[in-house]
């Protein structure tokens, strides 16, 4: 059981190029999550979704978008990078929401945007 | 304007003793409330919880507290064993409210050093 996947492991970007974060679960879970944590920062929430086709805004949004066409599958993509985007980025997943399931998280992508 | 605070960033102690950790939180609606547990270069996983409706809530070592008037909770991990030397977060959430209230918001973290 893979649980949440997330490619690719590090990457490396110049300011104003895009790249899609890939993300998928094997949980059948139905809500999915983006956070992204900036060195010794908390993680803030990026974009969530409930279900397949639907999603919404979190704490921090500007320059990401999202889309959810499967429940297995939560992309994450930044289309003009910028420095500030400089993060860690965490896919996360539950089957019920906060407190009646806790969210299992993937090992994260590390960015660089130079 | 940060809703959960964790004021210390770091915490040594020794093997076998009690390790407290703590998390301040500013909302009132909060009703829900996390521990995540997080090794370097791998994903938080969730480690305890408590709802508002509860003082305390325990399993294995770990024991959580939350005093709602004052708006604090603690991690109690007794005893602490080298493997618990991680960054521990607290997480909370208004989830009664529903929609994006219900949403994670997290602490800064703290780190704990256990030592042999």
């Amino acid at each position: 059981n893979a649980g949440v996947t997330q490619t690719p492991k590090f990457r490396i970007l110049k300011i104003g190029q895009s790249m899609t974060l890939q993300c998928t679960q094997d949980m059948n879970h139905n809500y999915m999550y983006w956070y992204r944590q900036d060195p010794g920062m908390g993680l803030k929430l990026i974009y969530y979704s409930v279900g397949a086709g639907i999603t919404d805004k979190g704490e921090v949004p500007n320059g990401y978008n999202v889309s959810r066409s499967t429940t297995e599958d939560f992309p994450l993509r930044l289309e003009l990078a910028a420095p500030s985007q400089t993060s860690v980025y965490f896919c996360a997943s539950s089957f019920y929401r906060v407190s009646e399931g806790t969210q299992y998280f993937g090992p994260g992508t590390r960015l660089l945007v130079l | 304007d940060q809703q959960v605070k964790q004021n210390s960033p770091s915490l040594s102690v020794q093997e076998g003793r009690i390790s407290i950790l703590n998390c301040d939180y500013t909302n009132s609606m909060f009703d829900y409330f996390l521990w995540y547990k997080k090794y370097p270069a791998e994903g938080p996983t969730f480690l305890i919880s408590i709802s508002s409706i509860k003082d305390k809530n325990e399993d294995g070592r770990f024991t959580v507290f939350l005093n709602k008037s004052a708006k604090h909770l603690s991690l109690h991990i007794v005893p602490s064993q080298p493997g618990d030397s991680a960054v521990y977060f607290c997480a909370a959430s208004a989830w009664l409210q529903g929609g994006s209230q219900g949403n994670l918001i997290f602490g800064k973290g703290t780190k704990l050093s256990v030592k042999p």
